[in-house]
This record gives structure tokens, C-alpha cells and sequence, in this order.
């Protein structure tokens, strides 16, 4: 099956410059997450989504961060403007959803390769 | 609330010889527990994964990793390490709360010597 898609794979801005990041999830995973993981640390849940709603933004730096899932498939997340220590990879992974825990079995979180973002 | 220790940053071991990455874990229920892998440049793989079916769990590539409630532990072991082991390790937790949360350790980064 194919996995989840991310792009690009490498960002290189200056700081006070915009960049946006795409998601693509696993057919029928109706959960997408972005996290965000800085060097040496490990990865930060920034948003949730559930197709289309927000679960959980509570760590989403929203004077700066956005993101989006419009159709509940694809997922767009956005800083503007960067600073330094946005540098990190950018991770967006995707679940099955479940209105009430799944069959053990079925409980999988699924990664997409991330997105390397440096801010000079 | 739920957490995750991992209680060594880097841990170096010779190419044969056993892998112990240490996990502990906080949970106020059952948790969820997992191991995932983070090669350099790749995306996370799961190795492994705890759901009370059985405290001795076994993952991909030979690793295993035990659940200890007494010790409210779940670390990682490899009987022979392999130069191509060397990675990131993170143990993670989940909770369900109307949806599935995972919450990452800060990782363990495994050097094999040749």
C-alpha cells in the first residue's frame, strides 16, 4: 500500500520568509497529525486532525502556524514568518480513525519520510 | 497524565553484542506502549507494539521489548547488534480520549561499533 506522502523533502528560507508543507495520508486514514521534530529532541505534536476538524491544536504556535484539511484527505501546514528555531523536520503521519479505541491490532501510526526545514 | 522516560540520550554497543534501550512509562490505565525507529534521513518505523495481549513482544528486525507494570517499564533488548541498528530509537505511549494521541519519548541515538 503506499504510504504517506510529504513534500518537499528539503526547505532551505531566511528568516521572516513563508513556507508551506504537504501532506498526502494513507487511503481511508481519517486522522492526520504534524509534528515537529527538532534536532536531538523528540517529535512534537503540533496539530490533529480528524478528516476535517481540529482534534488538537494546543501546541500549534498560531501567530505564526497554520494549517488546513480542507477535503479531509490532504493537509497543508504553513509558517509565516519563520524564525530560527523553526528549524526541524516535519513530520505528518496518519491514522485509522476510531470513535472508540480500536482492535489492539489495528492501532498503528503510520510516518511519512518528513521535511527538513532550515531557517538561516 | 501519560508520559514516556527514556533514560539514556546515546547508548554505544560493539557489532554482536546485546542492545538495551531503557523505557519507562507513565500512565494512570492500560497504555499503549510502542518502539519506533528513525534511521537517518527516513521517516519513523514501528518496530514494535504493547496492547496486553502478551508482556513479551516481539518486532521487526530481531528486537523485542518486555512490559514490566510492576516496573511500569517497557525496554527495548537485541541479543546481536548490527551495524545497520544504528539509529534513533524513540518509545512512544498512547492514550485514547475520543481519538488516539501519541506521545513521544526524547530517544535514545544507538552507536554500533565495528
Amino acid at each position: 500500500e503506499a504510504g504517506v506522502a510529504q513534500s518537499p523533502r528539503y526547505k532551505i528560507i531566511e528568516k521572516r520568509q513563508s513556507v508551506a508543507f504537504w501532506c498526502n495520508p494513507i487511503s481511508g486514514h481519517a486522522t492526520l497529525y504534524w509534528y515537529q521534530q527538532i534536532l536531538g529532541q523528540g517529535p512534537k505534536l503540533l496539530i490533529q486532525f480528524q478528516n476535517n476538524g481540529v482534534v488538537d491544536d494546543s501546541q500549534l504556535p498560531k501567530d505564526r502556524f497554520s494549517a488546513e484539511r480542507l477535503k479531509g484527505v490532504d493537509s497543508t501546514l504553513k509558517i509565516q514568518p519563520a524564525k530560527l528555531e523553526d528549524s526541524a523536520v516535519y513530520l505528518c503521519a496518519s491514522s485509522l480513525v476510531a470513535a472508540r479505541p480500536l482492535a489492539p491490532t489495528n492501532e498503528k501510526l503510520f510516518f511519512g519520510s518528513g521535511t527538513q526545514l532550515s531557517v538561516l | 497524565a501519560q508520559s514516556v522516560t527514556q533514560l539514556d540520550s546515546h547508548v554505544s554497543v560493539s557489532e554482536g553484542t546485546p542492545v538495551l534501550l531503557r523505557c519507562n512509562y507513565s500512565s494512570s490505565y492500560s497504555p499503549s506502549l510502542f518502539w519506533y525507529v528513525q534511521h537517518p534521513n527516513k521517516g519513523l518505523q514501528l518496530l514494535l507494539k504493547y496492547t496486553s495481549a502478551a508482556t513479551l513482544v516481539k518486532g521487526i528486525n530481531g528486537f523485542e521489548a518486555e512490559f514490566k507494570k510492576s516496573e511500569t517499564s517497557f525496554h527495548l533488548t537485541k541479543p546481536s547488534a548490527h551495524m545497520s541498528d544504528a539509529a534513533e530509537y524513540f518509545c512512544v505511549v498512547s492514550l485514547f480520549s475520543g481519538t488516539y494521541k501519541y506521545i513521544f519519548g526524547t530517544g535514545t541515538r544507538l552507536k554500533v561499533l565495528a
